[in-house]
């Protein structure tokens, strides 16, 4: 099984700052099958980045993914106040399918 | 609009059972294989099952297998969860998510609210 490790475990920053979330994964990711999710209080995950640095359909151009093999980072240029979640890293190359602990933007 | 309505959440005590369902909406069912995909109160995510568009590959994390069963009926559009033998640490809220293709390997593209089951005594 595939652990990934997500790092912050807190990220405290402000509207308009830079966020940068990291994931590392135990051994290699197959053909960067990373993806990326935001979970809201109360709310269902959303797909955010697929493929490590593809945008979902209708996800702001301020995120972006990146990284291969085992690191893999979530940049999100510019917060808005919208953008306060958690984050999850999950890849879909190995199976079981695992995610990351997450990492909240307060 | 893609819609996936989980249902059939509850209160249920250490070694029953409880079957839940996943109505889905807006998209092709059949075209797709689908997820039910966890998380504990206060936890992270955790994928449960998987089955393929046609059932004909079903695939378990080691927590529940041989007490977890994941079933469609494309007739209906519909997927399920049988949970036999629950115990309290299968206590969380359950989402069904899409297959994000029609490859093997694809992201979770929608998901539902999710459906909240809480084994106690």
């Amino acid at each position: 099984e595939i652990v990934l490790t997500q790092s912050p475990g807190t990220l405290s920053l402000s509207p308009g700052e830079r966020a940068t979330l990291s994931c590392r994964a135990s051994q290699s990711v197959s053909s960067n099958y990373l993806a990326w999710y935001q979970q809201k209080p109360g709310q269902a995950p959303r797909l955010l980045i697929y493929g490590a640095s593809s945008r979902a359909t209708g996800i702001p151009d301020r995120f972006s993914g990146s990284g291969s093999g085992t690191d893999f980072t979530l940049t999100i240029s510019r917060l808005e106040p919208e953008d306060f979640a958690v984050y999850y890293c999950q890849q879909y190359g190995g199976s079981p399918r695992t995610f990351g602990q997450g990492t909240k933007v307060e | 609009e893609v819609q996936l309505v989980e249902s059939g959440g509850g209160l249920v005590q250490p070694g029953r059972s409880l079957r839940l369902s996943c109505a889905t909406y807006g998209f092709i069912f059949d075209d797709y294989d689908m997820h039910w995909v966890r998380q504990a109160p206060g936890k992270g995510l955790q994928w449960v099952s998987g089955i393929s568009w046609n059932s004909g590959t079903k695939g378990y994390a080691d927590s529940v297998k041989g007490r977890f069963t994941i079933y469609r009926d494309n007739a209906k559009n519909s997927l399920h969860l049988q949970m036999n033998s629950l115990r309290t640490e299968d206590t969380a809220l359950y989402y069904c998510a899409k297959h994000g293709g029609h490859s093997r390997r694809e992201p979770f593209d929608f998901w539902g609210q999710g459906t909240l089951v809480t084994v106690s005594s």
